[in-house]
């Protein structure tokens, strides 16, 4: 079956250090969303990439989908305690239901 | 900015009892999907539903479970005969299309299972 496997499971970074999130498909990817998710509360879209090689940022967060290795980067520059949650990584599965890896709980301290 | 709104926000129910959680998709969209969520575990698909009909279940959403489009704006998941098992948060989610775009997702409903 299709897996999305994401990691580190957890991260703690110091306030400022840059940090990267890892996002591998058992298969090809098509398309990769990511989406972060602060504790008990709902899924926030942050990005969506749909080309081989495509790279996007938004504000210090710059994702890139690798088509080759069936993997995406999340990657944080300059990381703030407002960074902090769970990143998650989704593609769509079937026709119409979109799966997501475990997370990322990324931890900043200040 | 539309937003997918979800009722109630934390449910409390005797194992056994039916519960309703209810969800008010972004007006335009068209799709809908619930997903749970395991304190502690990954987020779970449920189910997907276009033109009022699933189009998509997983092996999670068994006859335990429905879903239901009432009228033009709520959108419901209705849980039978509730199991300690089944406390969690479920979110609701909508998007304008298939394959092509994010899910726009709701804040979540925690049901907690006595």
């Amino acid at each position: 079956s299709q897996e999305l496997e994401q990691s580190p499971q957890s991260l703690i970074v110091q306030e400022g250090k840059n940090l990267t999130i890892n996002c591998t498909s058992s298969k090809t990817l098509y398309g990769l969303y990511w989406y972060k998710q602060k504790y008990g509360e709902g899924l926030i879209f942050l990005m969506m990439l749909q080309k081989g090689g495509e790279e996007k940022s938004h504000e210090k967060i710059t994702a890139k989908l690798d088509e080759k290795k069936q993997q995406s980067s999340l990657h944080i520059t300059a990381s703030q305690p407002s960074h902090a949650g769970i990143y998650l990584c989704g593609e769509w599965y079937n026709n119409n239901d979109m799966r997501f890896g475990a997370g990322t709980r990324l931890t900043v301290k200040p | 900015e539309p937003e997918v709104t979800q009722t109630p926000s934390h449910q409390v129910t005797q194992m056994g009892q039916e519960v309703i959680l209810r969800c008010v998709p972004i007006s335009n969209h068209l799709y809908f999907y619930w997903y749970r969520q395991i304190l502690g575990q990954k987020v779970e698909f449920l189910v997907s539903f276009y033109n009022n009909e699933i189009s998509e279940k997983s092996e999670i959403f068994d006859d335990q479970f429905s879903v239901e489009r009432p009228d033009g704006s709520n959108f419901t998941l209705k849980i039978r005969s509730t199991k300690l098992e089944d406390s969690a948060m479920y979110f609701c989610a909508s998007s304008r299309g298939i394959r092509t775009g994010e899910l726009f997702f709701g804040e979540g409903s925690r049901l907690t299972v006595l």
